[in-house]
């Protein structure tokens, strides 16, 4: 079974540090991984997607992501945050496959606050 | 536009009222799902299809019930409304690995907010 673990449901930067989300996963497959961001009172957002091509995938608004078998992390990263930036972050698994046709397995969430 | 609508925005509901949170989509996604949405816990599958007549359960399927007689169309069911199912409901759509190239992914309606009272 498919499952993602986000380490630190509360993340603090300052403008312009470094931003850095975690996620790991557990996947008996090959996995496809998503990073979505949620705005208050809005719907959901793709910022990127591995989907077994390249390792290091670039996302939308500066983000990236690098997959890391060995690690079974698909961590994210922002070089410098905005403001802007601040929401709530969700990374999700899915397989293709076996029992797990089409469905989504979410991390708890990592709530982003950017400190001017 | 294309994408998975989901009706209504909001609602209100009494304990053991029934109601169905309609979902659609115009883009002949085999695949859908509904999620639910609670503080904490991220999302979390409720039931899913992967055709017209073949639905399954998610984690948390207790007090939902869905079908799909079209593609399109993928409802989801509160049959007695509790105060435990007050949360933001959300649906999804997606192609099948094999048939979606490099567009594989999940298109997202924008939500349902559900009270319980």
């Amino acid at each position: 079974a498919q499952s993602v673990t986000q380490l630190g449901s509360h993340v603090s930067v300052s403008e312009g540090a470094l931003v850095l989300l975690r996620c790991n996963y557990s996947s008996s497959v090959p996995p496809y991984l998503f990073w979505y961001v949620q705005y208050p009172n809005q719907g959901l957002q793709l910022l990127l997607k591995y989907t077994s091509a390249a390792t290091l995938v670039k996302g939308i608004n500066g983000f990236e992501a690098e997959f890391k078998k060995s690690e079974t992390s698909f961590h994210l990263t922002k070089p410098s945050a905005h403001m802007s930036d601040a929401a709530e972050y969700f990374c999700a698994v899915s397989e293709e496959g076996g029992t797990s046709y089409g469905k989504l397995t979410f991390g708890q969430g990592t709530i982003l606050t950017v400190h001017p | 536009n294309a994408g998975v609508t989901q009706t209504p925005k909001f609602q209100v509901l009494k304990t053991g009222q029934s109601m169905t949170l309609q979902c659609a989509q115009d883009m002949n996604h085999e695949y859908m799902s509904w999620y639910r949405q609670d503080p904490g816990m991220g999302l979390r599958l409720i039931h899913y299809s992967v055709g017209a007549g073949i639905t399954d359960q998610g984690e948390v399927p207790n007090g939902y019930n869905v079908s799909r007689s079209t593609t399109e169309d993928f409802p989801l069911r509160l049959l007695s409304a509790a105060p435990s199912q007050t949360s933001v409901y959300f649906c999804a759509s997606s192609y099948s690995r094999g048939r979606s190239g490099g567009r594989y992914g999940y298109t997202f309606g924008s939500g349902t907010r559900l009270t319980v009272v």
